[in-house]
């Protein structure tokens, strides 16, 4: 299986602030990754598919880059309703897998 | 506007079985391909298996850690995804997720709990 590893596993952050959040597969993926924000109690909200393309109706604070390896998803103006969970998640091949998660909370 | 919605979860003791339905609604279920995900506690989350349209064959494919022991079908006619976990461990206890095949839409989920 395809091991995924995100990193930071947590950061505090301000409003307003720009944050970025790595992930990092074992092997090439080319592009086949997702981005997902999930709050405690709720189901994985899709951010980014393709590694780079915004799922309908994400806002445009949020951004996605990187292929082969190495990933990041940025989100350049952080709102209170950003405080989430992230996670990767690589589709290249079965089965598909998740990362760690990053838990974004406030400072 | 599409809905996806977990039922049949429950407290299981060890060894028992279960069997959870996600019925769907505003979309074409027929030509979609419908994936179980799976979060225990403090976990990841975690690909448990999917099963393919009819038009693309059915085949059903399912992680290692499930194989042998859980049985993904679905009815068409019925706009229904089902897993059937049989032989459950108490590291099948979860909240448990059905999702579209392109994982743009979620369940809200529904908790098991393996436990004696």
């Amino acid at each position: 299986d395809i091991q995924m590893t995100q990193s930071p596993s947590s950061l505090s952050a301000s409003i307003g602030d720009r944050v970025t959040i790595t992930c990092q597969a074992s092997q090439d993926i080319t592009n086949y990754l997702n981005w997902f924000q999930q709050k405690p109690g709720e189901a994985p909200k899709l951010l980014i598919y393709d590694a780079s393309k915004l799922e309908r109706g994400v806002p445009l604070t949020f951004s996605g880059s990187g292929s082969g390896t190495n990933f990041s998803l940025t989100i350049s103006n952080l709102r209170p309703e950003d405080l989430a969970t992230y996670y990767c998640q690589q589709y290249d091949d079965l089965p598909p897998t998740f990362g760690p998660g990053t838990k974004v909370d406030l400072k | 506007e599409v809905f996806l919605v977990e039922s049949g979860g429950g407290l299981v003791r060890p060894g028992g079985s279960l069997r959870l339905s996600c019925a769907a609604s505003g979309f074409t279920f027929t030509n979609a391909w419908m994936t179980w995900v799976r979060q225990g506690p403090g976990k990841r989350l975690e690909w448990i298996g999917r099963i393919k349209s009819a038009s693309d064959g059915g085949t059903i494919d399912y992680a290692a850690s499930v194989k042998d022991r859980f049985v993904i079908s679905r009815d068409d006619s019925k706009n229904t995804l089902y897993l059937q976990m049989n032989s459950l461990q108490t590291d099948d206890t979860a909240v448990y997720f059905c999702t579209e095949g392109s994982f743009d839409f979620w369940g809200q989920g529904t908790q098991v709990t393996v436990s004696s």
